[in-house]
């Protein structure tokens, strides 16, 4: 079992470019959670998908936006960059059913310049 | 709204030291509680949790008991070793909608 993956692992992009992250969950997990970390702190939740569908969201602007695949995996999307948006992005899966512990990616460091 | 809150670190302990981390919430509804580690350069992993008041996670020999009329979720080691540090991460997480709310995490240095 593969666990959560997350590509690509780093990323420099520049301010008001776009981004797209991919996670793949776990084998069998059908919820996907992204979460940002920015350095020093706890993660903030960002939105959560399932059934393709976003069912929860943090606050966070519309620049953030994302899709689920039929195959549960995931994109996250980020427009307009800004310099603060320099983060980990975590991607973490879980199965609905049960609702069971969430399982975290290594993360896609994002820096904006 | 729902918030989790940890002591600051960093923490330093010597080798075969005592640990605890505190960890306090507010919450409106009955969350599970869990504890996550961050080792350098690595993602999330979760290391106990609890899911009702009076439980104890327990893992690799760390130790956390929900304490509901406290609203704590202590994190604790009997004897810590060099390969423990790393960042805890305590956090909650509502029954109905299971968004995990973080604290600030808790940076761990265990000297040989």
């Amino acid at each position: 079992d593969a666990g959560v993956t997350q590509s690509p692992t780093h990323l420099i992009k520049t301010r008001g470019q776009q981004v797209t992250l991919r996670c793949s969950p776990k084998s069998g997990h059908d919820t996907v959670s992204w979460y940002q970390q920015a350095l020093g702190q706890g993660p903030q939740f960002i939105f959560q998908y399932y059934e393709e569908e976003e069912r929860q969201r943090g606050n966070f602007p519309d620049r953030f936006s994302g899709h689920q695949f039929p195959n549960y995996s995931s994109e996250l999307n980020v427009n307009a960059l800004l310099l603060g948006d320099s983060a980990l992005y975590l991607c973490a899966s879980s199965l609905e059913v049960g609702r069971t512990e969430a399982f975290f990616g290594q993360g896609t460091r994002l820096t904006v310049v | 709204g729902d918030s989790v809150t940890q002591m600051e670190g960093p923490v330093t302990l010597s080798e075969e030291a005592f640990l605890t981390i505190n960890c306090t919430y507010t919450a409106t509804g009955y969350p599970s509680l869990f504890w996550y580690v961050q080792y350098p350069g690595e993602g999330l992993q979760l290391l106990l949790k609890a899911t009702k008041a009076d439980d104890k996670g327990s893992n690799k020999g760390f130790e956390a008991t929900y304490r509901k009329e406290t609203t704590s979720f202590h994190l604790e080691k009997g004897s810590v070793q060099v390969s423990d540090s790393a960042v805890y991460f305590c956090a909650l997480s509502d029954r109905s909608n299971y968004q995990l709310i973080w604290g600030a995490g808790t940076k761990l240095i265990i000297k040989p």
